[in-house]
């Protein structure tokens, strides 16, 4: 299957400092990117839906000013948590569609795992 | 109601055991499924995807789908220790993936 790399795998920050999460799709264009948090032994969360040089669309509930995606490339999508709180520690998990397949599946990235104290 | 539901067991089986996980789902117009497994703190990693209805199997792994029922199965069959982690099924319409809440496996040795 396709790849789909998320950087860092695992950040601790200080409370009001912010975190830049990145999600490279090395082996195909991914025209749509999507970023999801998850919580302890819940399902995924889909925070927002980029395609690639547009604004991304923010599910309801989600601040945009505060979780900041920019989808600049066919490759890259960035997704900047802004001045954290520790109730923004979560597992973050961004995945890719779009590539040889048609674009059918989905395919995530390794998660990074935000600790904010 | 929501788009998929899954029961989120845990599920405990012997090693060697066939093992099956279920989601049902609400949408008639969905035709694309998924199975990923995702190991704790790691990101899900497709392991099937079908189109309608139907079986499709890959090695010790089988997806089933029944349209007239929405209905979507994953059986693994000689069921291995390293198969221990949280299975997701998802489906797809349009640009959106709808995931159910994840079946937790522990298969013992």
């Amino acid at each position: 299957g396709a790849v789909v790399s998320q950087h860092p795998s695992r950040v601790i920050c200080k409370s009001g400092t912010s975190v830049k999460i990145e999600c490279r799709s090395l082996d195909f264009q991914a025209t749509t990117m999507f970023w999801y948090r998850q919580f302890p032994k819940q399902s995924l969360m889909l925070m927002a839906t980029s395609n690639e040089g547009s604004k991304a669309t923010y599910e309801q509930g989600v601040e945009k000013d505060k979780f900041l995606i920019n989808h600049a490339s066919l490759t890259l999508s960035t997704l900047t948590v802004t001045s954290a709180h520790p109730e923004d520690s979560s597992f973050y998990i961004c995945s890719a569609r779009g590539g040889f397949t048609g674009g059918t599946e989905a395919f995530f990235g390794q998660g990074t795992r935000l600790t904010v104290v | 109601q929501k788009e998929v539901e899954q029961d989120p067991g845990p599920l405990s089986v012997p090693e060697g055991a066939i093992v099956s996980l279920n989601c049902t789902y609400s949408n008639s117009a969905f035709q694309y499924f998924m199975w990923y497994r995702q190991y704790s703190r790691k990101g899900p990693e497709l392991l099937m995807y079908t189109y309608s209805s139907g079986n499709k199997e890959d090695g010790r792994f089988t997806a089933q789908v029944d349209k007239s029922s929405k209905y979507i199965s994953l059986f693994i069959r000689d069921s291995q220790p390293s198969d221990s982690a949280t299975y997701l099924c998802a489906t797809r319409l349009r640009d959106q993936f709808y995931f159910g809440t994840g079946t937790s496996l522990t298969v013992i040795p």
